[in-house]
């Protein structure tokens, strides 16, 4: 299993450009999470989702979009960056919810200037 | 939601047992106490978790108090790869975990 993959690594966008992180697992989870972690900080949750067509807004979500199509996919999308979400992104997901053991990608370090 | 308080930092030498501490003073009855830590340029990882009872796994010990409101994680012998930031977090059926900014452990040769 390669557990939860997150692409790009690094990305860096210009004030107002749209972008997609991408985030999949193969562990077959219904539940999967976007987080973002600002330096010297803990994270923040974003956005989830319980399931296949279903997410929910986290403790930060404004300025972020998302859907979930496929269990194994749970895509971020930026419609128009701005250097506040200069941060790492950590895509995590687990069997049934925050109760259970998450399962956390390596992250995606974007820079908005 | 429910807070965590920890300590910023804590130091321990290499291979004696390390102590972390946390409380939660408005835990719910139905909240779970989960410990992950995140290695540096790393994404968090699970390192256990319980309810009420004291738990036990390959990783550490968690020591849950009798009245819930404070919890603690016992690594056995401390390595330097044990360096890390470790967050103690309270979560129940709400489907959010809340991180707080967690505890960065030294570890000393």
């Amino acid at each position: 299993n390669a557990g939860v993959t997150q692409t790009p690594k690094f990305q860096v966008l210009k004030t107002g450009q749209s972008m997609t992180l991408q985030c999949a697992q193969d562990m077959n989870h219904e539940y999967m999470s976007w987080y973002r972690q600002d330096p010297g900080m803990g994270l923040r949750l974003i956005h989830y989702s319980v399931g296949a067509g279903i997410t929910d807004q986290g403790e930060v979500p404004n300025g972020y979009n998302v859907s979930r199509s496929t269990t194994e996919d749970f895509p971020l999308r930026l419609l128009s960056a701005a250097p506040s979400q200069t941060s790492v992104y950590f895509c995590a997901s687990s069997s049934q919810g925050t109760g259970y053991e998450q399962y956390f990608g390596p992250g995606t370090r974007l820079t908005v200037t | 939601d429910a807070k965590t308080t920890q300590p910023n930092s804590m130091e321990s030498n290499e291979e004696e047992p390390v102590h972390l501490p946390c409380n939660h003073s408005t835990i719910s009855g139905t909240d779970y106490i989960h410990w992950y830590r995140q290695l540096p340029s790393q994404g968090p990882e699970y390192v256990i978790h319980g309810l009420t009872s004291n738990v036990n796994n390959r990783m550490a010990s968690l020591a849950i108090a009798e009245d819930r409101k404070s919890s603690t994680l016992i690594l056995h012998r401390a390595t330097l790869r044990d360096a890390a930031v470790y967050y103690c977090i309270l979560s129940n059926t709400g489907n959010q975990f809340y991180f707080g900014t967690g505890t960065s452990l030294t570890v000393i040769p």
